[in-house]
């Protein structure tokens, strides 16, 4: 089945400056590629995805890339804020058919000093 | 929006306990699963399930059954909880046909003594 790393386990970055979140994946039939963020005391929320045709994505301060060749896809958190602060989690499926099956990585404690 | 809502928050069991831990969501959607979240360790999918009555194992389903009567009900059983059962367990749903995003619920915190 997919394993997914994800790199590093925490991340301490001062405000305004940029982070950076990587993640590997092992089943090269993996298509697909969310990160979600969760703050401390909630649910995780989905912040950003990318599909295995598209090499980059962004929205406002995040941008997510993809490297289908060396199977890594990585989020990238510009000018970064103290409510930026959480845990963030990378994930990879093989969607299709009747399998949503989402490996996610064990997560990335980003903390925003002011 | 998607409501998923899980009925117990936190619960303390004891050991040997059977324990069933709620899941519903309002969408209509078709897939639903159940994670267990521990420190260190991320997201661990325990079961999901396509389909009134279809499960499937995830990656830890050791130790836990499920049931899908209805579209709209997901139920995480622990037939004989255990202290290594201690843990965050969320349930999370997608409405299938190329959505990937998950909705997850609040979360139930269960500690097994």
């Amino acid at each position: 089945g997919e394993n997914v790393e994800q790199h590093p386990s925490t991340l301490s970055v001062q405000e305004g400056d940029s982070a950076v979140i990587k993640c590997t994946y092992s089943d090269s039939a993996s298509n697909y590629f969310p990160w979600y963020k969760q703050e401390l005391g909630k649910r995780p929320q989905l912040i950003i995805d990318i599909r295995s045709n598209v090499g980059e994505k962004k929205d406002q301060r995040i941008a997510v890339t993809l490297n289908k060749t060396a199977k890594h896809f990585s989020l990238h958190i510009t000018e970064t804020q103290p409510e930026d602060s959480a845990v963030y989690f990378c994930a990879a499926s093989a969607s299709g058919g009747s399998n949503y099956k989402l490996t996610f990585g064990k997560g990335t404690l980003l903390t925003v000093n002011p | 929006d998607v409501k998923v809502t899980q009925s117990s928050r936190y619960l303390v069991k004891r050991t040997g306990e059977k324990v069933f831990l709620e899941c519903v969501q309002d969408m209509d959607h078709e897939n639903m699963f159940w994670y267990r979240q521990d420190p260190g360790l991320g997201l661990r999918l325990i079961y999901f399930s396509y389909d009134v009555k279809m499960k499937e194992k995830g990656d830890i389903p050791e130790g836990y059954s499920v049931s899908r009567e209805k579209k709209e009900r997901f139920s995480l059983i622990l037939e004989s909880a255990s202290t290594n059962q201690t843990s965050m367990y969320l349930c999370a749903s997608i409405q299938g046909a190329g959505a990937n995003v998950l909705t997850f619920g609040a979360g139930s915190r269960l500690t097994v003594l």
